[in-house]
């Protein structure tokens, strides 16, 4: 079957820490991958998407990147956290119509 | 340019129906989406529609779109405890799915 894993679930980092989220899609092969955020009192605000290995587009220019070493893996980065990039992030792969979400990773900057 | 809007907040009683609506801008879009969020949770896709459809009937969800005036709106026939959740519209141009900000649906006793 087709599954999508986040982690961690929840994450307490302090300002100006690195920041890793990892993501990894199971029972498919070259999905198209995605990384949301949701901020509160806002909306989804799609970060990266990417096509296959290697391949990366940015949505919004940020302190954030994003990378896809392997074909069911895609990682999200930082090298120093702002107190803006709290919040809950969402990864998702395309199947076809519609989008298979994980189940998300709240991070909190403090 | 793509956007895609709806209302915030809607509250309905226990038994009756919700509507919500939802406008966008992007006419390419192949599908159009119905998510729904639970507290804490990610996104569960709650309904589609192929973009040279008029409506969609799915149990008590009913899907409209309005391709002249890029307009959708999801009905939920008797509405229960359980619907109460953030729902989200979206479309999707390109390789690429956009939302609307999600209307948060309360429901009254």
């Amino acid at each position: 079957s087709q599954t999508i894993h986040q982690w961690p679930v929840t994450l307490v980092q302090p300002v100006g820490s690195p920041l890793s989220l990892e993501c990894t899609v199971e029972g498919t092969s070259n999905p198209n991958l995605y990384w949301y955020r949701q901020a509160a009192g806002r909306g989804l605000q799609l970060l990266f998407y990417s096509v296959g290995i290697g391949q990366i587009s940015s949505e919004v220019p940020q302190n954030l990147s994003a990378s896809r070493p392997q074909d069911r893996q895609f990682i999200l980065s930082s090298k120093k956290l702002l107190l803006s990039d709290s919040g809950f992030y969402l990864c998702a792969w395309r199947r076809g119509y519609g989008y298979t979400f994980g189940s998300g990773t709240r991070l909190t900057v403090v | 340019g793509e956007d895609v809007e709806q209302s915030l907040f809607l509250s309905v009683r226990e038994g009756d129906s919700s509507v919500i609506n939802c406008t966008y801008t992007d006419s390419s879009s192949t599908y159009l989406y119905w998510y729904k969020q639970e507290p804490g949770a990610g996104l569960q896709l709650l309904t589609y529609i192929f973009s040279n459809m008029d409506m969609k009937q799915d149990q008590r969800l009913t899907v409209l779109l309005n391709k002249k005036d890029k307009h959708l709106s999801l009905r939920i026939a008797d509405t229960q405890t359980g619907d109460s959740a953030i729902y989200f519209c979206a479309e999707d141009p390109d390789d690429k799915i956009i939302f609307g900000k999600g209307t948060r649906l309360h429901i009254l006793p």
